[in-house]
């Protein structure tokens, strides 16, 4: 089965740079890997979603790189800001299957 | 719009206790549906999916099951609920013409919190 690793601890950053979020899984290679955002006590909000065959993906102030060789997934968050404090899960699948879920990586914006 | 809901936001049982979570999606027809579970310290656990009306999938054996009785309405229950059943429930739906897919877009209810004492 896919095994998803994103960092445990918290990742702190301070308002106004770029938080980078990991996400590496093992086994085979995801068709499509997607990013969510859960604020505590709510259900996640999709965020992002990259094909296999895509290198980037960007929508505003977020980018996701996809490296199938690395079998990994960058998330970025440029100028960031208070309002970014949430965790993030990485989310994958092969083509025609339930998603697996990541248990996410908290990020902590200070102004 | 769509949108989903479920209920109760909380739930406090006792141990051995019945247990019925219901959802409902609205402004969709035939959605996928999915209820998982997020433990303490744990990533989303998928329980169950359902692509239509009476047909579901099971993901993890346990004491728990589900039904999807009509086309936006998932419930998942319990006989006897055990310590271990404790955690967030969350329903979600997607939109596929051929079932659950990678390329789905997820779309998540605001959760149950389930507390068995």
């Amino acid at each position: 089965s896919q095994k998803i690793e994103q960092n445990s601890e918290a990742l702190n950053i301070q308002e106004g740079k770029t938080a980078t979020l990991t996400c590496n899984y093992t086994n085979y290679s995801p068709a499509y890997l997607q990013w969510y955002r859960q604020d505590p006590g709510r259900g996640p909000v999709f965020l992002l979603l990259i094909r296999e065959n895509e290198k980037e993906k960007r929508k505003e102030r977020l980018k996701v790189t996809f490296d199938t060789t690395l079998k990994q997934s960058l998330f970025h968050i440029t100028a960031s800001q208070p309002a970014d404090s949430a965790t993030y899960l990485c989310a994958l699948a092969p083509g025609y299957s339930t998603l697996t879920f990541g248990k996410g990586t908290m990020l902590l914006v200070s102004p | 719009s769509q949108t989903i809901h479920q209920w109760p936001a909380t739930l406090v049982q006792p141990v051995g206790s019945p247990l019925s979570l219901e959802c409902t999606v609205e402004g969709t027809s035939n959605p996928n549906l999915y209820w998982y579970r997020q433990a303490a310290g744990r990533g989303l656990q998928l329980l169950f999916y359902s692509v239509g009306i009476g047909q579901i999938s099971s993901e993890v054996p346990q004491n728990l099951s589900a039904s999807r009785p009509q086309d936006r309405q998932f419930i998942l229950s319990s006989k006897k609920l055990l310590l271990s059943d404790s955690g967030f429930y969350l329903c979600a739906w997607s939109e596929s013409l051929s079932g659950p897919a990678g390329s789905d877009t997820q779309y998540f209810g605001p959760g149950t919190r389930l507390t068995v004492l």
